[in-house]
């Protein structure tokens, strides 16, 4: 069964703490993993998709990475404004669908 | 470029009572999806169209949900009756549709639908 599991389920930082939330995925096959970014009140916003273990991408103090198992999304320095939640999703091999976690809360005090 | 639009924003009704939302996806999208999310959770799918037709509707309540997506652009989803555990998110999404399936899918604000 196509399983994702988030952790932490939040996390407070200070503004500038660097840190990393974590999306561990069980799935038949990965055609792609997404990250989500999702305000109070909206909807999800997209931030980066990852094809194959070993693949990183980066935009301003986010990056993502993808093993075999589970991905991170490392936050460098960050500031209030990231404060949201981050949902990873996981689309299997020969499937259109997403199966999403249930997000990590962060929350950067100023 | 527009972005995937939704209405209402937000629904307050009864129970019992029917209740409808209305999607309109990024120009140009032929998949669209609708999504449940209830709070603290990630969103759910519940039917997926490609162009008109619906291609994965496994998760739909049938008994009491109904979707439509008539000229494969804008899509209505229903629910009569409502019941107090539909209250919810209601999201919309939608992808170019490329064949392979290797795609993002962008979503709307969503309707905040609250059943008394």
């Amino acid at each position: 069964e196509d399983q994702v599991t988030q952790s932490p389920e939040a996390l407070r930082l200070q503004e500038g703490e660097s840190s990393s939330l974590n999306c561990s995925y069980t799935v038949s096959g990965l055609r792609g993993l997404f990250w989500y970014r999702q305000d109070p009140g909206k909807g999800p916003e997209f931030l980066f998709t990852l094809y194959s273990a070993g693949e990183e991408k980066e935009k301003e103090r986010l990056k993502a990475t993808l093993t075999k198992k589970e991905s991170f999304l490392h936050i460098t320095a960050p500031k209030p404004e990231d404060s949201a939640t981050y949902l990873c999703a996981v689309q299997p091999r020969g499937a259109n669908n997403l199966f999403f976690g249930t997000g990590t809360r962060l929350t950067v005090i100023p | 470029e527009a972005g995937v639009v939704q209405s209402p924003r937000y629904k307050i009704i009864e129970k019992k009572q029917p209740v409808a939302f209305w999607c309109n996806p990024i120009s140009g999208h032929n998949t669209l999806y609708w999504y449940l999310q209830n709070l603290g959770q990630g969103p759910e799918l519940l039917i997926r169209y490609e162009n008109e037709e619906a291609v994965d509707d496994s998760q739909l309540p049938k008994d009491r949900f109904s979707a439509e997506r008539l000229k494969g652009v804008d899509s209505t989803l229903k629910i009569q009756p409502a019941e107090l555990g539909d209250s919810a998110v209601y999201l919309c999404a939608s992808s170019v549709g490329l064949a392979g399936g290797r795609e993002t899918q962008y979503f709307g604000p969503g309707t905040r639908l609250l059943v008394l």
